[in-house]
């Protein structure tokens, strides 16, 4: 079974551009959930999927937005880039999204650099 | 304000002992813990859960406890390897079981030297 994919993986845009991620989940998966990896701050959560509708957001601004296809897989923008948003972006998926029973699967992520 | 802390930020150990790391966490009330290991470049790689009414949990050379009057968990290698050298990073999950309700800890770097 092939692995969690996302595209690109790596990527660099200047101050004030927008950017959109990829990420393919796991065959059969409904859950995908995104993360922001970056040294000061670890690994913090961004929003999760599920079946096309957003089930959950973290605390970023508006910049940050996301959506499912019907297929499952997901894409993130990421507008008006800041310094700041210079980070790793990891893309995860689970069968349903239950962190207490399924296992999340993470992709290789998409390392952002903003110049 | 909830909080994790994994115990130094890198840890050295010969080849062959055991491991120890170390999730101390304030403010918070797990349901679960997992524990994750990430090579450089790569995304996290899922390792255990333990729920908080399970002492301990094994997997193969792994041992993982749990206790949480200490609010603390222990992630053990035994007979490591240089094969074992990554992060390692300790999540605590509650209050729910989405993806938004697990908090992770920074991570501890691993090098076990030969």
């Amino acid at each position: 079974k092939a692995g969690v994919t996302q595209t690109p993986r790596y990527l660099i845009k200047t101050r004030g551009q927008q950017v959109t991620l990829s990420c393919s989940p796991i065959s059969g998966h409904r859950s995908v959930s995104w993360y922001q990896q970056t040294p000061g701050q670890g690994l913090q959560f961004l929003f999760e999927y599920f079946s096309e509708t957003q089930r959950n957001k973290g605390n970023f601004p508006g910049r940050f937005s996301g959506r499912q296809f019907s297929n499952s897989r997901s894409e993130m923008n990421v507008s008006t880039l800041e310094l700041g948003d210079s980070a790793l972006y990891l893309c995860a998926s689970s069968l349903n999204g239950d962190q207490s029973t399924d296992t999340q699967y993470f992709g290789p992520g998409t390392r952002l650099t903003v110049l | 304000s909830q909080k994790i802390e994994q115990n130094s930020e890198a840890l050295n150990i010969q080849e062959g002992k055991t491991a120890t790391l170390t999730c101390n966490y304030t403010n918070y009330s797990p349901a679960y813990l997992q524990w994750y290991r990430q090579d450089p470049g790569r995304g996290p790689v899922f390792l255990l859960l333990i729920r908080e009414n399970e002492k301990e949990k094994r997997k193969e050379r792994l041992k993982v406890t749990f206790d949480t009057t200490l609010k603390q968990s222990l992630f053990h290698i035994t007979a490591s390897q240089p094969a074992d050298s990554a992060t390692y990073l300790c999540a605590l999950g509650g209050g729910g079981s989405s993806a938004s309700k697990i908090i992770f800890g920074s991570g501890t770097r691993l090098s076990i030297r030969p």
